[in-house]
């Protein structure tokens, strides 16, 4: 079944405390993003990747990083933590030069 | 400015009715537009898309509707069921750059028995 799947679905931390999120996914795609969506602000887009190796920033990228070393994996660090980065986080992707993205089932990320 | 507008921000509706959201956009060039649903703590899922040269897109119950020229969406859902409550994004696409998606708000559809 093509997907984009990631972990952990649930994580509740404390500020300074650095965590990875993991996303991957099965269908071959060049492009992948992060985003993160909070009340009444919609998704908004962190990083993303247009192939292996090759990242930028998107329009809220202060407090993350990425990396893309293979493919199918582009997981979310967050070095130190912070109340503000709570929230809901979406991986997704798609085949370069098509529109449709494929999104992630979510991770809901608490900073205490 | 490249932006993207929903309207309502959130709608309440009775189980069997019909209801239209609205989506405005400044996005240019122009290259399509998408709707998608939302559930709760979901991932968004696409129900349709839409390029310049279509004026409507039907997938089940929801039927989509764009004028280019306006530029205006418009997601129609007849005879809501209780599993259409859901966050419905618009996100339009422009022609050029490698990140090239604008996201609206949403509008959040709650049906009721």
């Amino acid at each position: 079944e093509a997907q984009v799947t990631q972990n952990p679905r649930y994580l509740i931390t404390v500020t300074g405390k650095k965590l990875t999120v993991t996303c991957s996914q099965n269908m071959n795609h060049e492009y992948m993003s992060w985003y993160r969506q909070d009340p009444g602000l919609g998704l908004r887009q962190i990083y993303y990747s247009m192939n292996v190796e090759v990242t930028d920033k998107g329009d809220v990228p202060e407090g993350y990083k990425v990396s893309r070393k293979e493919k199918r994996n582009f997981p979310l660090i967050l070095e130190s933590p912070s109340p503000n980065q709570t929230s809901l986080y979406f991986c997704a992707s798609r085949r370069t030069g098509v529109y449709e993205q494929y999104f992630g089932p979510g991770t809901r990320l608490t900073v205490t | 400015k490249n932006q993207v507008e929903q309207s309502p921000q959130s709608l309440i509706i009775l189980e069997g009715k019909n209801c239209t959201l609205q989506c405005n956009y400044t996005v240019s060039p122009f290259s399509n537009l998408r709707w998608y649903k939302q559930d709760t703590g979901r991932g968004p899922v696409s129900l349709t898309i839409m390029t310049f040269s279509e004026n409507t897109k039907s997938n089940g119950r929801y039927t989509a509707t764009l004028d280019a020229d306006t530029k205006q969406s418009s997601l129609h859902i007849t005879a809501s069921q209780l599993s259409d409550s859901a966050s419905y994004i618009c996100v339009v696409s422009v022609q050029t750059g490698a990140n090239n998606l604008f996201f609206g708000t949403g509008t959040r559809l709650t049906v009721i028995p």
